[in-house]
């Protein structure tokens, strides 16, 4: 099985806020990562955290990590149609033989309604 | 700045069939990976490389081979393809101890 686990699916109304959960399983000092993929493109980096870290805000996005459960969120205020994509959560050991390599979730498909 | 680009953007093969993707970054970046997407299973990671010359096993590595004969491109290769192939396959890269990928557009492959 995965080692980040999220949920599949979110639907969220326009303007109310968006909160995608995610746990993982590395104990290890690592980077936590949201990446965001609109139809037809590639991933591309929202933000990321350090597992020293709890918080993390970027104008209308908050990651939260709890270390002690293994949980990251990622929270988007004031949620837009142009947030509707799907959002994977991942992460990246420190450990010298991991070579930078990315444990991705599944992916949950947000979408916005008006 | 191309960033990381990948060729072709779809493709349909036939099976038994033989191909190669290609995957061209401009960063200078040190490691270079080919990912495959499938529906509900996020990113599977297939082969990478940690320098020009060097490559290694992924996650799912079974059917593809890879090389990397200069720094900036990344070849994924097929060489007898099958249905299971069927996906869309993402190169990305990044500098040595970066925080982050850089992904390209993806590759569709569909195998009948």
């Amino acid at each position: 099985g995965e080692d980040v686990e999220q949920s599949l699916f979110l639907s969220v109304r326009e303007g109310d806020s968006s909160v995608i959960n995610c746990t993982y399983t590395d104990s290890s000092s690592t980077y936590l990562y949201w990446y965001k993929q609109e139809p037809g493109a590639g991933l591309q980096l929202l933000t990321y955290i350090f597992s020293n870290m709890d918080m993390k805000q970027d104008q209308r996005l908050t990651v939260l990590l709890n270390k002690k459960d293994k949980h990251l969120s990622l929270r988007i205020a004031d949620t837009q149609t142009g947030d509707s994509a799907i959002y994977f959560c991942a992460e990246r050991s420190l450990i010298p033989d991991s070579w930078g390599k990315f444990q991705f979730g599944a992916g949950t498909q947000v979408v916005v309604t008006p | 700045n191309a960033g990381v680009t990948q060729t072709p953007k779809f493709r349909v093969l036939k099976t038994g069939q033989s191909m190669t993707l290609l995957c061209a970054q401009d960063m200078n970046h040190e490691y270079m990976y080919w990912y495959r997407q499938d529906p509900g299973m996020g990113l599977r990671l297939i082969h990478y490389s940690v320098g020009e010359g060097t490559t290694a096993k992924g996650e799912v590595p079974d059917g593809y081979n890879v090389s990397r004969l200069k720094k900036q491109n990344f070849l994924l290769g097929l060489e007898s393809a099958a249905p299971s192939q069927t996906s869309v396959y993402f190169c990305a890269s990044s500098p040595q101890g970066s925080y982050g990928y850089t992904f390209g557009s993806g590759t569709r492959l569909t195998v009948v």
